[in-house]
């Protein structure tokens, strides 16, 4: 049963480029999340996505958007990058409606905007 | 924003020794749960207590809340050299929908 996963590990971009990461569920679950970790802090909640539609965001600005696919993966985009945007950044998965117990967190994608 | 904030920031300590690491947060929870962190990678769940448990313990994790002072601890006891890592506090409650709010961390040093 495989867990989560994210792709790619590592990406190094340049500022004012534009990035997707990709993130794949925990087998069974429907809900997805992102999270942006910056070096030495904790994970910052970025928006979550059920039913292809998201259902909630964090303090984020609208250079972050996401989608999420029928087969419940999900992709977050950054446009017009920042240096500010190099973090590494978590997805998790989760039950919709079966409270946060459930959510399962991926290994990470570490971006660095040069 | 944060929602908690761990004590101490780092902790240097020897094998066999406890650990204790402390998180405050500032509104009313419905669960808190600490995570550990190897290296910047991905978060390991280590367990959850809701807001109207007191303690709860899980192998060599012994975690208490008290939601009069908006406060919780993790003890690690015997640790070991692998129990180096990074610690968070996560919280959920009614005003944070599906969101988890984390903490800065507590940085756990556990020398052979």
């Amino acid at each position: 049963d495989a867990g989560v996963t994210q792709s790619p590990t590592h990406l190094i971009k340049t500022r004012g480029q534009q990035v997707t990461l990709r993130c794949s569920p925990k087998s069974g679950h429907d809900t997805v999340s992102w999270y942006q970790q910056a070096l030495g802090q904790g994970p910052q909640f970025i928006f979550q996505y059920y039913e292809e539609e998201e259902r909630q965001r964090g303090n984020f600005p609208d250079r972050f958007s996401g989608h999420q696919f029928p087969n419940y993966s999900s992709e977050l985009n950054v446009n017009a990058l920042l240096l500010g945007d190099s973090a590494l950044y978590l997805c998790a998965s989760s039950l919709w409606g079966r409270g946060v117990e459930t959510q399962y967190f991926g290994p990470g994608t570490r971006l660095l905007v040069l | 924003s944060q929602q908690g904030e761990e004590d101490p920031q780092a902790l240097s300590i020897q094998e066999g020794e406890n650990a204790t690491m402390n998180c405050s947060y500032k509104t009313s929870i419905n669960n808190l749960q600490w995570y550990r962190q190897n290296s910047g990678r991905g978060l390991v769940h280590l367990i959850l207590i809701r807001s109207n448990e007191r303690e709860k313990h899980s192998g060599r994790l012994r975690v208490t809340l008290d939601t009069s002072k908006k406060s919780s601890s993790l003890l690690i006891t015997a640790s070991r050299a692998a129990d180096t890592a990074s610690y968070f506090c996560a919280t959920d409650g009614w005003n944070s929908g599906y969101a988890l709010n984390f903490g800065k961390g507590t940085s756990l040093l556990v020398t052979p």
